[in-house]
């Protein structure tokens, strides 16, 4: 089985500075890996995907995250966050068998303040 | 193109009552998954369907069960409601395979 874990539960920072949320994944078997966020009272909304080829897979709203294999994370990065970025960002993963079932992390709660 | 729609948006029964929740997937796709979403459990995947079979589900009690259309619309239901099934219901689709799912907004389901 596989499992996601998302280490910081709330990531508070300023407008405008950079932004790190991690994610380590554990599984015996290689793994399609996404990036949600979910602003209040709406759905989940996908950032980014990683499937296969370059690790460094670029996303929505400059977003971007990079696949280690080696310490089984995916960690998502931007350079410059607004006020707008304000939300829950859900890590996940999936098995590459044809079945759409999600394992995702707890979530990390990014708080940008001005 | 559409998104995936769900309703109703907010439903509000008491313990012992059944509900059904209703979702329409984007057009053309053909997998549809359920997630609970609750403060205490995060996202727990439910159930998937694909073509109107149950492809896939998780470790909800019996109580929780599907169906999926042949257009494609799926519906959940819930019987004997409990207090603990008070959560965010969220319905993803996709094309099938490891796509990424697209979600709706969920129904928030509270139980008095």
């Amino acid at each position: 089985a596989q499992s996601v874990t998302q280490l910081d539960s709330q990531v508070p920072v300023f407008e405008e500075a950079p932004v790190e949320l991690r994610c380590n994944y554990s599984s015996s078997v290689s793994v399609y890996l996404f990036w949600y966020v979910q602003y209040p009272n709406q759905g989940l909304q996908l950032l980014l995907k990683y499937l296969s080829g370059s690790t460094l897979v670029k996303g929505i709203n400059g977003f971007e995250a990079e696949f280690n294999k080696s310490q089984t994370s995916f960690h998502l990065r931007k350079p410059s966050v607004h006020i707008s970025d304000t939300a829950e960002y859900f890590c996940a993963v999936t098995l590459p068998s044809g079945y759409s079932t999600l394992t995702f992390g707890k979530g990390t709660m990014l708080l940008v303040s001005p | 193109k559409a998104g995936v729609t769900q309703t109703p948006r907010y439903l509000i029964k008491t313990r012992g009552q059944q509900v059904t929740l209703s979702c329409s997937p984007i057009s053309g796709h053909r997998s549809v998954s359920w997630y609970q979403q609750t403060p205490g459990q995060g996202l727990q995947f439910l159930f998937e369907y694909f073509s109107e079979t149950q492809r896939n589900k998780g470790n909800f009690p019996g109580r929780f069960s599907g169906r999926q259309f042949s257009n494609s619309r799926s519906e959940m239901n819930v019987s004997t409601l409990e207090l603990g099934d008070s959560a965010l219901y969220l319905c993803a689709s996709s094309q099938g395979g490891s796509g990424p799912q697209h979600f709706g907004d969920g129904t928030r389901l509270s139980i008095l």
